[in-house]
This record gives C-alpha cells, sequence and structure tokens, in this order.
C-alpha cells in the first residue's frame, strides 16, 4: 500500500534551474495538493487540483506550476528556482476537495543555492 | 487571510502526565478542525478532527472545540516518549473563496520527558 509517493526525496538545485516535483497516488482520490513548509511558518499551500483536468492556486503559487497528469499523478514544477524556494514540499491528496483528511506523502527537501 | 494560531513551544512534560496543546482560529465561521501529528523529518499525519462544540474522545487523545471562544485543544493523556513530535492544529470551512481548504498552524513541539 504505497499511499502517495513524491520524488525525489532530496535535491539541491543552482538559482536560475529548473526542475520537477512528481507525485502520485494509488487510492483513487480526486483531489491532490502540493504544500511547502518552512521553518516558523508551517504548511502553507501552493496549488491544488480538485479533480483531474482542474488546478487552482494556493495562498503561495508564485513561482511554480504544476500538471495534474491524470487522477494518479500531480506534478510541480520549478521554471527558474530562486534561494527563496528553499523550502520541504509535500505533496497530498484526499477523497474530495471537502474531505479535510489529506494523506501526505514523505516529502522532498529541495535547497536552492 | 484566515488565520490559526498556535503556541511554539517547545512544550515539555514528564511521561504519564497530560500534554495540553492549544489553537485559536480568526474566521468565526470556520466548520472543521483537526489535529495532525508530524514526527521530526516525517509527513504530517491525522490524529484528531472536530466539528461541534464540546469534546472528542480517542484513546488517549481527546479534542476540545469552543466555537464561541474561536478556540480548540488537544489533549493528550499518559503521555508517552513516543507522543514527542510536533502537533499542527488545522481549520477549514468559514467563507471566503477556497474555505473548503486547510489552513495550517505553526505546529507546537511537544518533547515528553523519560
Amino acid at each position: 500500500n504505497a499511499g502517495v509517493t513524491q520524488t525525489p526525496k532530496f535535491q539541491v538545485l543552482k538559482t536560475g534551474q529548473s526542475m520537477t516535483l512528481q507525485c502520485a497516488q494509488d487510492m483513487n482520490h480526486n483531489s491532490m495538493y502540493w504544500y511547502r513548509q518552512d521553518p516558523g511558518m508551517g504548511l502553507r499551500l501552493i496549488y491544488y487540483s480538485a479533480s483531474e483536468g482542474t488546478t487552482d492556486k494556493g495562498e503561495v503559487p508564485n513561482g511554480y506550476n504544476v500538471s495534474r497528469l491524470n487522477k494518479r499523478e500531480f506534478s510541480l514544477r520549478l521554471e527558474s528556482a530562486a534561494p527563496s524556494q528553499t523550502s520541504v514540499y509535500f505533496c497530498a491528496s484526499s477523497e474530495t476537495v471537502t474531505n479535510e483528511k489529506l494523506f501526505f506523502g514523505s516529502g522532498t527537501q529541495l535547497s536552492v543555492l | 487571510q484566515k488565520e490559526v494560531e498556535q503556541n511554539s513551544g517547545p512544550l515539555s512534560v514528564p511521561e504519564g502526565a497530560i500534554a495540553s496543546l492549544n489553537c485559536t482560529y480568526s474566521d468565526r465561521v470556520s466548520q472543521s478542525f483537526f489535529w495532525y501529528r508530524q514526527y521530526s523529518g516525517k509527513s504530517p499525519e491525522l490524529i484528531m478532527s472536530i466539528y461541534s462544540n464540546g469534546d472528542k474522545e480517542d484513546g488517549r487523545f481527546t479534542a476540545q472545540l469552543n466555537k464561541a471562544s474561536q478556540y480548540v485543544s488537544l489533549l493528550i493523556r499518559d503521555s508517552q516518549p513516543s507522543d514527542s513530535a510536533t502537533y499542527l492544529c488545522a481549520v477549514n470551512g468559514g467563507s471566503g473563496a477556497g474555505s473548503y481548504q486547510l489552513t495550517f498552524g505553526k505546529g507546537t513541539k511537544l518533547s515528553v520527558i523519560p
């Protein structure tokens, strides 16, 4: 039972480089989310996808793009990484957008130098 | 902008004691309230949800909600060293666009001393 799988677990980028964080869930959930977690800031929503084919901005979307590739997969792209994007990124899913029980992936530690 | 406030801690309690974690929220019409536990270096996991005023018990955990005071708390009875973690309060519902989205507090770090 994999649940929510994120890759990679760790990544170091130079300023200006791009990368994509991958997320997949095997629970047949409709809704998926990307959060970032910074010390002293708590979890903040970057983007979410209420259902396949839809995406919406969260609290801190600037500098990111997302793709809901299919019902299972939701990717997060940094087009031109900045040091301010150094953070731990979590993907999460839920049955529906109004179902508040989130299942989280194990996280990606991203450092931008 | 909805706000969820928690004491960052650390909150230290001796093993076997009751740990009390508190959370206040700004949006008066919020409807659903949650406690997530996050061990160091791990992802958050849901441990309690509460939707109506009063107490809700699950094993050693009790969630308390007072909507008039915009206050939610988590009590952990017979605290164990394995309860040492950061506890995140989360709130949703309420007013405005995306009201169904969870807003998380910054978390309270709990340390249970053997």
